[in-house]
Parts: structure tokens; C-alpha cells; sequence
């Protein structure tokens, strides 16, 4: 089985803080990645596919890159809207999810 | 636009069983492949389960493998999750979700179900 590591579990940024995630696999899982968004309560959103294309609708600060075994999800300049939970997850082999990095207010 | 609306979620005695249920509208539903997602209480996503567009190929996590029985009526638009056999870590949210294929692109509300004598 595939595991997805994320770092850091957490972490405290400020309003046009430039903030990046990062997300390992377990083994290459060349570019089959997306991240998701997620809000207390609600389902999550899918921000990114095959590792750096933004879904429709998502805001350009959003932006993810890497393949093989590392990527990363950047945000550009956070935004009060962005205060969340970030997911990624591979579909190389079944589906996986990362632990999760909660995102808040510093 | 595309709506998932699960149901059958509740309060279930460990080794009792339950049937989640996935309505489907917005979109032709017997073109995807569907998805079975649950996050326990505070913590974060599991894919639970699989299944592809003509019901040919079906996939489980290990955690439910033996236990949990995905399937979906193309006529109905419909996803099902029976699940037998629960158990207290069963406990979560489950989300249905759909594969565009390249990430779950649309997802229900989700539905709770809660193990506990």
C-alpha cells in the first residue's frame, strides 16, 4: 500500500503569507496527486489534479508541483478564505489521503 | 450541477448493520466511477471504497474488506454502501464522491453513522 505523509500537521500564517504544504509517497506515484480543501463540517473541495492542474474555478494563489514521491501545494498569498484543512491524496494505486495540514489564523 | 445526497446514516449496536445510500442528479451518473470516503470524529479522509462506472471492477480498503459491500443501480442513480459487522472504529462521516477520473471532483454532505452499544 501507498502511504502519504504531510508536513507540517499544522501551521500559524497570516493574511498575504506565502505558505506551502508538503506531501510525500511512499513510493512514485509520478504525477497522480490532487489536494483538496476542507472546512469545518463541510466536504471537501478538489483544488488540484495530476499534481499541478488548478480545477475549474479555483483561485490562481493556489498552485501545486512535483512528481515521483514529493510535491508541494503553495499558496501564494493566503488569504482569510484559505483558513483551512489541506488533503492530498494519490490515485496511482487504490486511493490514499494524506493525514492532513490544518492551516490558521497566526 | 451535480448533487450527491447520502442517507441511511444513524445510531447502530457493534456487529449490527447499516445501508448508506448515494442519490446522484446533474450529471450521467453510469458514466463515473464512484467512491465510498469516511472521516472519523476530528480526524481525517479514509477512502473506504470503489466501484467502476459498469460495476466491473470494485475495490475496498483493507479496513472494511469482508465486511462492507459497495454497489450502485445506473437506473436509479444510485450508489449503496452496505455495511455488516460494525464496529466502534467504524464511526465516521462517509462521503459519497465522485471520480472525474483524476481526483473526486464532486462530493455529498455526507452522512454520519455512529457504532456504540
Amino acid at each position: 500500500d501507498i502511504q502519504m505523509t504531510q508536513s507540517p500537521s499544522s501551521l500559524s500564517a497570516s493574511v498575504g503569507d506565502r505558505v506551502t504544504i508538503t506531501c510525500r509517497a511512499s513510493q512514485s506515484i509520478s504525477s497522480w496527486l490532487a489536494w483538496y480543501q476542507q472546512k469545518p463540517g463541510k466536504a471537501p473541495k478538489l483544488l488540484i489534479y495530476k499534481a499541478s492542474t488548478l480545477e475549474s474555478g479555483v483561485p490562481l494563489r493556489f498552485s501545486g508541483s512535483g512528481s515521483g514521491t514529493e510535491f508541494t501545494l503553495t499558496i501564494s498569498s493566503l488569504q482569510p478564505d484559505d483558513f483551512a484543512t489541506y488533503y492530498c491524496q494519490q490515485y496511482n494505486s487504490y486511493w490514499t489521503f494524506g493525514q492532513g495540514t490544518k492551516v490558521e489564523i497566526k | 450541477e451535480v448533487h450527491l445526497v447520502e442517507s441511511g446514516g444513524g445510531l447502530v449496536k457493534p456487529g449490527g448493520s447499516l445501508r448508506l445510500s448515494c442519490a446522484a442528479s446533474g450529471f450521467t451518473f453510469s458514466y463515473y466511477s464512484m467512491n465510498w470516503v469516511r472521516q472519523a470524529p476530528g480526524k481525517g479522509l479514509e477512502w473506504v471504497s470503489s466501484i467502476r462506472d459498469s460495476s466491473d471492477y470494485i475495490y475496498y480498503a483493507d479496513s472494511v474488506k469482508g465486511r462492507f459491500t459497495i454497489s450502485r443501480d445506473n437506473a436509479k442513480n444510485s450508489l449503496y454502501l452496505q455495511m455488516n459487522s460494525l464496529r466502534a472504529e467504524d464511526t465516521a462521516v462517509y462521503y459519497c464522491a465522485r471520480d472525474r477520473p483524476g481526483g473526486f471532483d464532486s462530493w455529498g454532505q455526507g452522512t454520519l453513522v455512529t457504532v456504540s452499544s
